[in-house]
């Protein structure tokens, strides 16, 4: 069983749409994250949520937005999509303790046309 | 801003040589620092990781080795390997302060055999 999953792994819209990727993961871990990996391949981080607490970072537009129906589920979901967005976009959770390690999905491909 | 630098971006090394990837950081209060590999199509895995109050952490082949007064750490590969070839990224992050890892830009390792 794939412990971080992401659907759908290959996204293709249009400038303007509206698009949501799903993350579920099966750890029991309390905190997910969503990573933006650029064609260059650098890694940046855009938000981090457990139960408690949502961390943005502040460089990420407000179109986009994370939703957590519960513990196992953080979705991404982007609004007026914009040919910038275009990325791999990776779900990660981790468990408690300061040394436990990130656990990403494969990555859901985005590409804006 | 970059905090965490990361080279080469691509490194190239024969079957059974050393691979050597560096990074430096600017920020003196990060105190955790890991190494992800990432095979095509797959998300970043964690490799190795090492805290600030040891100079070296050895597992099997990889080593890292930390100087906290340059602010830099290096991952070592030993007897390298063609299933090595994969995308390497040094990171770091506040263990107190959510964990959230900023990466460096990557190093793409091809191992020729």
């Amino acid at each position: 069983d794939t412990a971080v999953s992401q659907t759908p792994k290959y996204l293709v819209t249009q400038m303007g749409n509206d698009k949501s990727i799903k993350c579920e993961q099966n750890l029991g871990h309390d905190t997910m994250y969503w990573y933006k990996q650029d064609s260059k391949k650098f890694l940046k981080i855009m938000f981090s949520y457990n139960n408690k607490e949502l961390i943005i970072n502040e460089t990420v537009p407000n179109r986009f937005s994370p939703k957590s129906p519960d513990k196992a589920h953080l979705n991404l979901h982007i609004n007026s999509l914009e040919l910038g967005d275009s990325a791999v976009y990776f779900c990660a959770s981790r468990g408690p303790g300061p040394n436990s390690p990130l656990h990403f999905g494969n990555g859901t491909r985005l590409t804006v046309t | 801003q970059q905090q965490v630098k990361q080279s080469p971006q691509s490194l190239i090394v024969q079957k059974g040589g050393i691979s050597i990837i560096n990074c430096a950081y600017e920020n003196t209060a990060f105190d955790y620092f890991p190494w992800y590999q990432q095979f095509p199509g797959k998300g970043p895995a964690l490799l190795i990781a090492i805290r600030p109050d040891v100079s070296e952490k050895k597992e099997g082949r990889f080593t890292i080795s930390f100087n906290k007064s340059a602010k830099q750490f290096s991952l070592h590969i030993m007897d390298s390997q063609p299933g090595d070839s994969a995308t390497y990224f040094c990171a770091a992050s506040i263990l107190g302060a959510g964990n959230m890892l900023t990466f460096g830009g990557g190093t793409r390792l091809m191992v020729k055999p």
